[in-house]
């Protein structure tokens, strides 16, 4: 069945960088588009990117644009979140989650990696 | 931003129907995908494209999108349908996903 399986979370200190992975089986991973999705503590849900099946096009929500970069890895089955430049409200529990379709909906998503930035 | 607006709670009895709003400026001219998150749990889809259901969600979940409103209905509400509910659509213009608030659906 599907499973995804973020990793990478921590604490870090404000200013520093962490890089998350989202390891997936299950599913033909190259056939979808794959998304990054976090959730502050006791907050919502707040989309922060997705990257294209095959072709690498990329989005970023304008909080995070410019401090995270997506990218993907077929041949693995998996895909990342590089974060600069961590700051408090970057804290949250982050999923990857995947859409079959551009601008679709997410149908599975991962347990997510708790990242806390803190000094 | 296109923004989405759901009310911050909702409480029913059991075996009542909760209708949970989800308003933004036309968003019956958008799809709408609503997710259920139960407590320490990742979120999970319950509804697609205005009104597809996942395979295993039962038949008690249905939604529909018209004008300023979305609304997600769970007929013969059960105590393990307590869980935050959220909407969420794709803001064309700037190619974004954006999530509503979310609803936290309690049962009485």
């Amino acid at each position: 069945q599907v499973h995804l399986a973020e990793s990478g979370g921590g604490l870090v200190k404000p200013g520093g960088s962490l890089r998350l992975s989202c390891a997936t089986s299950g599913f033909t991973f190259s056939d979808y588009y794959m998304n990054w999705i976090r959730q502050a503590p006791g907050k919502g849900l707040e989309w922060l990117s997705y990257i294209s099946s095959r072709d690498n096009l990329v989005s970023y929500a304008d909080s995070v644009r410019g401090r995270l970069t997506i990218s993907r890895d077929n041949a693995k089955n998996s895909l990342y979140l590089q974060m600069e430049n961590l700051r408090a409200e970057d804290t949250a529990v982050y999923y990857c989650a995947t859409s079959p379709t551009h601008a679709g909906h997410f149908d599975f998503w991962g347990q997510g990696t708790l990242v806390t930035v803190s000094s | 931003s296109y923004v989405l607006t759901q009310p911050p709670s909702l409480s029913v009895a059991p075996g009542s129907t909760a209708r949970i709003s989800c308003g933004g400026d036309n968003i019956g001219t958008k799809s709408v995908h609503w997710y259920q998150q139960k407590a320490g749990q990742a979120p999970v889809s319950v509804i697609y494209y205005d009104n597809v259901r996942p395979s295993g969600i039962p038949e008690r979940f249905s939604a529909s999108n018209s004008g300023n409103t979305a609304t997600l209905t769970i007929a013969r509400v059960e105590a393990g349908d307590e869980a935050d509910y959220y909407c969420q659509v794709w803001d064309t213009k700037n190619d974004n996903c954006v999530f509503g608030s979310g609803t936290t659906v309690t049962v009485l």
